[in-house]
């Protein structure tokens, strides 16, 4: 059961905007930043957002993020058959003085 | 270019042991806290611990605390898990991560491809 409440699947079809969202607690999505993971079948995560909303170089501005209160949001737009991913939300929690992980939401792209 | 490169893993009883190794390069890895997260087969990631730049700050996840040891050596540029007392939920995957730190948070910027650790009689 993780701190970190995401929806386990989502589909959408090519073209389409989607919102991944992921919801904590005061402890965590509250009081500190927000990253966002993107895990293609088989390959180790990579990062998309960090810091709620900022995007590293490499990474497309289809990819967004957002987070209000106690909860986060991952927005992708023009949706392309090769998101097809799992993606994860991520955030330090003070209470448990540990890192979560969002259980994660495995995208489809029909 | 950043690279790591984590090995180690294998076979265990339960009960047994094991010493995971994470080899850094293309970056100066003594300025950089470092974590092990883990993936269950068919499962999601699992933060299980992190170690700051000079190694007196560390936290472990609640399900590994009194059974790994986090480590680092930074004039190896490496970063290390012992692992005892395993048990067969410790079946996984185990990724080696780089921390990046802005002036607001860390995050984990930097992945290995992980090394399987399987723990079965």
């Amino acid at each position: 059961q993780s701190v970190l409440t995401q929806s386990p699947s989502m589909s959408a079809a090519p073209g389409q905007k989607v919102t991944i969202s992921c919801s904590g607690t005061s402890s965590n999505i509250g009081s500190h930043y927000v990253s966002w993971y993107q895990q293609l079948p088989g390959t180790a995560p990579k990062v998309l957002i960090y810091d709620n909303n900022k995007r590293p170089s490499g990474i497309p501005d289809r990819f967004s993020g957002s987070k209000s209160g106690t909860s986060a949001t991952l927005g992708i737009t023009g949706l392309q058959t090769g998101d097809e991913a799992d993606y994860y939300c991520g955030v330090w929690d003070s209470s448990l003085s540990a890192w979560v992980f969002g259980g994660g939401t495995k995208l489809t792209v029909l | 270019e950043v690279q790591l490169v984590e090995s180690g893993g294998g076979l265990v009883q339960p009960g047994g042991s094991l010493r995971l190794s994470c080899a850094t390069s293309g970056f100066t890895f003594s300025s950089y806290e470092m974590n092990w997260v883990r993936q269950a087969p068919g499962k999601g990631l699992e933060w299980i611990s992190q170690i700051s730049s000079g190694g007196n700050i560390i936290y472990y996840a609640d399900p590994v605390k009194g059974r790994f040891t986090i480590s680092r050596d930074n004039a190896k540029s490496s970063l290390y898990l012992q692992m005892n007392s395993l048990r067969a939920e410790d079946t996984a995957l185990y990724y080696c991560a780089r921390s990046y730190c802005t002036g607001a948070s860390c995050y984990r910027d930097s992945w290995g491809q992980g090394t399987l650790v399987t723990v079965s009689s």
